[in-house]
């Protein structure tokens, strides 16, 4: 039983145009989100995260986009960059429970020159 | 300067041994986790720890146990290894119960 959803395994974008990965939940118990990053043979890399309270946190090219009602989060990368190529995890808690991470499957991100 | 490491970074073992993989971090975090990302590429908590005491234990079979020495040690040891057992472990920690999770770079099992 998923409870953080990825249903797209992979996205292929052009250099320079917006990359959007998106994720979807099922426990309305979950108040934070985080984006991670993953290269081959290296260990996920934390990215951004949205508290529950917010809708929106941007950092530099990176842009992510909470919406309660829908339980749905997006992360949007502007713009794209071959170095960003790499899976994708989307992550939630519950902070309540100590703070455990659920992960979805990860979306592979492949931005072309 | 690794921030979280681990080793081995590939383990290769036969069914039925045992093995143990051992992971540090010096960022002076109080809570380590253990997770495993199966075939399927799901990446699922196995064990978190707080200050070397289990605090998660997730639905994971005895044959593995955790044991930290210390705050800056969690390591895994796995008894009577299975093909099921095969995947890449990842081991993280936190400063608190809440916070970005700081992974190692993983150990990748496989069981023949």
């Amino acid at each position: 039983d998923q409870q953080v959803k990825q249903n797209s395994p992979s996205l292929s974008v052009q250099e320079g145009r917006i990359s959007i990965l998106n994720c979807d939940y099922t426990n309305s118990m979950f108040d934070y989100f985080l984006w991670y990053k993953k290269y081959p043979a290296e260990g996920p890399t934390f990215l951004i995260s949205i508290s529950s309270i917010k809708d929106k946190n941007e950092d530099g090219r990176f842009t992510v986009f909470l919406n309660k009602s829908a339980k749905h989060l997006s992360l949007h990368i502007v713009p794209s960059q071959p170095g960003d190529s790499a899976v994708y995890f989307c992550a939630a808690s519950d902070r309540g429970s100590q703070g455990n991470l659920i992960f979805g499957k990860g979306t592979k991100l492949s931005v072309k020159p | 300067d690794t921030a979280v490491s681990q080793t081995p970074k590939y383990l290769v073992t036969q069914m039925g041994n045992d093995k143990s993989i051992k992971c540090e971090q010096n960022l002076g975090h109080d809570t380590m986790y253990w997770y495993k990302q199966d075939s399927k590429k799901f990446l699922k908590i196995m064990f978190s720890y707080n200050n070397k005491e289990l605090i998660i234990n997730e639905t994971v079979p005895n044959r593995f146990s955790p044991k930290s020495p210390d705050k800056a040690h969690l390591n895994l040891h796995i008894n009577s290894l299975e093909l099921g057992d095969s995947a890449v472990y990842f081991c993280a920690s936190v400063a608190g119960p809440v916070g970005t999770q700081y992974f190692g770079p993983g150990t990748r099992l496989l069981v023949l």
